[in-house]
């Protein structure tokens, strides 16, 4: 069962223009969402994350984006950067009752070109 | 900046043999997890571990699968008796305070054949 989904696999975009990476969700008890950057041979590193108390977060070029009634979430990256080209995760939290573990999506892979 | 270290990086073992992957987390993070990522698949969670105990364990994680604190630093995952099927990418991840906030480590990529 998908309960984070993320259904685009991949996403290209031109140096210095918008990336926007959606995210889609099922669970309503989910209350915190994290957005995870994965380059290849390398761990997830920890981007930005929003609690379910809020609809916006804001860091940088980074910003998320919640709508708790639709059960979305979006990143916006402006601008976008050659090196922003990874593998997007977004996960969610607080399934169940249950805080710790993280239900990840399946990934958007994002392409910057120069 | 503190990390979160596994090793091996890679690791070939033949079907039904035991494995035991490597986790350093983070020096005073207290809440431990491990996921694996079947290629071509999402990150899914297999255990979370505090207080040297296991405090939450997904349908994954069954009786050929084990977790250990031996010491002050190390926290290890045992996959008892292996199958086709465990070949993947392991992640151990760590957090300070049990928050979804976690720090992953590179990943342990099991292959089994």
């Amino acid at each position: 069962d998908q309960q984070v989904k993320q259904n685009s696999p991949s996403l290209s975009v031109q140096e210095g223009r918008i990336s926007i990476l959606n995210c889609d969700y099922t669970n309503s008890m989910f209350d915190y969402f994290l957005w995870y950057k994965k380059y290849p041979a390398e761990g997830p590193t920890f981007l930005i994350s929003i609690s379910s108390i809020k609809d916006k977060n804001e860091d940088g070029r980074f910003t998320v984006f919640l709508n708790k009634s639709a059960k979305h979430l979006s990143l916006h990256i402006v601008p976008s950067q050659p090196g922003d080209s990874a593998v997007y995760f977004c996960a969610a939290s607080g399934y169940g009752g249950s805080q710790g573990n993280l239900i990840f999506g399946k990934g958007t892979k994002l392409s910057v070109k120069p | 900046e503190p990390e979160v270290t596994q090793t091996p990086s890679h690791q070939v073992t033949q079907m039904g043999q035991e494995v035991i992957l490597r986790c350093v987390p983070i020096s005073n993070h207290l809440y431990f997890y491990w996921y694996r990522q079947i290629l071509g698949q999402k990150v899914e969670f297999l255990v979370s571990f505090y207080n040297n105990e296991i405090s939450e364990k997904s349908e994954i994680f069954d009786d050929q699968f084990s977790v250990e604190r031996p010491d002050g630093s190390n926290f290890t995952l045992k996959i008892r008796s292996t199958k086709l099927e465990d070949s993947a990418m392991y992640f151990c991840a760590s957090s300070y305070n049990g928050r979804p906030l976690q720090y992953f480590g590179a990943g342990t990529r099991l292959s089994v054949l």
